[in-house]
C-alpha cells in the first residue's frame, strides 16, 4: 500500500502553544483528510481538503493541501488540554475509488 | 450525525478460535471498511465493501474474511485467530465517491481484540 510519512511521531507542548504537524507521500493525492482520535474512541474527521494549495480552517485548526499534492500540513493554534489525542492524516489517490491511505499518526500531549 | 456502531469495545479470544467482529451503520452508506490500528503503523486497511455482497481486499487481508449480507452491516471474520492479530479494529463507512468530491469516512469507536 501507499506510505504516508507523518511527523512528528509525538509532541509534548505547554497549554497555549501552537502546534504544527505534517504528512508527506511519494505519490500525488487528490484528497487530504485530517482526523483526530481521542483515547478509547474512533477517529473523527477534522478537516477535508480537495484542491492543491487549499487552506481550510476549523476553529483553531488550519490545514493546507500542499502545492505539489504530495503533502499536507495541520496547525493548531493556542492549544488546550482537550486537544490531546492522536492526529492522523489520510490521502486518496485519483485511481483508487473509495480507499484512503492513513499516516502513522502524531500523538499530542498538552501540559496544563 | 453518522453513527457507526461496533458490537464490542473489548474482546478476548483464544488462538485458533473463529472470531466475528460486527459493525453497523445507520446512514445508508454504500461503502464500509475494516482497519486495524497498531502503534507506529497507523491504520491499515484489511477489507472494504462498496455494495451488498461485494468485497475488495485492502492492504493486509491475509487471515481475515468479511461478510456484507445487508447494506448496514459489515462483519470481519478471523478464521483461525492468532496472537499477531491482537490489535485495535476500526470499522468505517462512507458515501460513494461523487463527481466533485471524495467522501470522508466515519469511524466507529473500535474493538480492542486480544488473542491469547
Amino acid at each position: 500500500g501507499q506510505q504516508l510519512n507523518q511527523s512528528p511521531q509525538s509532541m509534548f507542548i505547554q497549554e497555549g502553544e501552537d502546534v504544527s504537524m505534517n504528512c508527506t507521500s511519494s505519490s500525488i493525492f487528490n484528497t487530504w483528510l485530517w482526523y483526530k482520535q481521542d483515547p478509547g474512541e474512533g477517529p473523527v474527521l477534522l478537516i477535508a481538503l480537495y484542491k492543491a494549495g487549499e487552506l481550510t480552517s476549523n476553529g483553531r485548526l488550519t490545514a493546507q493541501f500542499g502545492i505539489t499534492r504530495k503533502d499536507s500540513f495541520l496547525n493548531i493554534s493556542a492549544s488546550i488540554p482537550s486537544d490531546v489525542g492522536i492526529y492522523f492524516c489520510a490521502g486518496q489517490l485519483s485511481n483508487t475509488g473509495n480507499q484512503f491511505y492513513f499516516g502513522t499518526g502524531t500523538s499530542l500531549t498538552v501540559i496544563p | 450525525d453518522v453513527k457507526v456502531t461496533q458490537s464490542s469495545r473489548y474482546l478476548v479470544k483464544r488462538t485458533g478460535e473463529k472470531v466475528f467482529l460486527e459493525c453497523v451503520q445507520d446512514m445508508d452508506h454504500e461503502n464500509m471498511f475494516w482497519y486495524r490500528q497498531d502503534p507506529g503503523l497507523g491504520l491499515r486497511l484489511i477489507y472494504f465493501s462498496y455494495d451488498v455482497k461485494m468485497k475488495e481486499k485492502g492492504d493486509i487481508p491475509e487471515g481475515y474474511s468479511v461478510s456484507r449480507e445487508k447494506k448496514e452491516r459489515f462483519s470481519l471474520i478471523l478464521e483461525s485467530a492468532s496472537t499477531n492479530q491482537t490489535s485495535m479494529y476500526l470499522c468505517a463507512s462512507s458515501l460513494p465517491r461523487s463527481i466533485d468530491n471524495y467522501q470522508p469516512q466515519h469511524f466507529g469507536d473500535g474493538t480492542r481484540l486480544s488473542i491469547l
